[in-house]
């Protein structure tokens, strides 16, 4: 079974603070990772897809990926009570397998002014 | 700037009707998908579409799901005889080949099975 695991909070930080959101993953033939936030009775919004071992940056966003760990992570810098959201790492599988997502149940993030 | 867009945004239905859910994908994109999400659950994935054929299907796609692409801009999920377990939010997602195929939702169909 191919499972994506998220803590699902809620995880409470102050607005201005760093968010840290973490992912591990289960399938190592997963090859494209991806971050989507998702409000409460709206659909997933792509945040930021990441390939690579390493970090990549976009705005306040970074994402940390670590094959060999299997460990996918977010970083939302200076949070605003906007950010509060649930953040969904999805995995998707090799063009053998298709492109399906596997997602994760989420993180539940609370940004407190 | 483009977006997939579904109707309806919500659909009440007896169990044993049949449903067709609608999509219209981002214009240049060539892969469609339907996913589904249960109340306080995770999204799930039921098929992707490509060419004109499903391209991947999951455990939950079974004989009571169809999807097809009747034109050169709609795609259309069917479920042949509506089950009470069926009620969930539809989302429809389109992605291309570059970006190495990043996934784009639409804003879902809740469908709710009495």
């Amino acid at each position: 079974q191919k499972e994506v695991e998220q803590n699902s909070g809620p995880l409470s930080v102050p607005e201005g603070a760093i968010a840290s959101l973490n992912c591990t993953y289960s399938d190592r033939g997963s090859q494209s990772f991806f971050w989507y936030r998702q409000y409460s009775g709206k659909s997933p919004e792509l945040i930021m897809s990441i390939y690579s071992n390493g970090d990549k940056e976009d705005g306040r966003f970074t994402a940390q990926l670590n094959k060999a760990s299997q460990y996918v992570s977010l970083l939302i810098r200076d949070s605003q009570p906007s950010d509060s959201a649930t953040y969904l790492c999805a995995a998707e599988g090799n063009g053998d397998s298709g492109y399906a997502l596997n997602f994760g149940k989420g993180t539940s993030l609370l940004v407190t002014p | 700037e483009p977006e997939v867009t579904q109707t309806p945004s919500h659909q009440v239905t007896q169990m044993g009707q049949e449903v067709i859910l609608r999509c219209v994908p981002i214009s240049n994109h060539l892969y469609f998908y339907w996913y589904r999400q249960i109340l306080g659950q995770k999204v799930e994935f039921l098929v992707s579409f490509y060419n004109n054929e499903i391209s991947e299907k999951s455990e939950i796609f079974d004989d009571q799901f169809s999807v097809e692409r009747p034109d050169g801009s709609n795609f259309t999920l069917k479920i042949r005889s509506t089950k009470l377990e069926d009620s969930a939010m539809y989302f429809c997602a389109s992605s291309d080949e570059g970006d190495s195929y990043e996934q784009y939702f639409g804003p879902g169909t809740r469908l709710t099975v009495t």
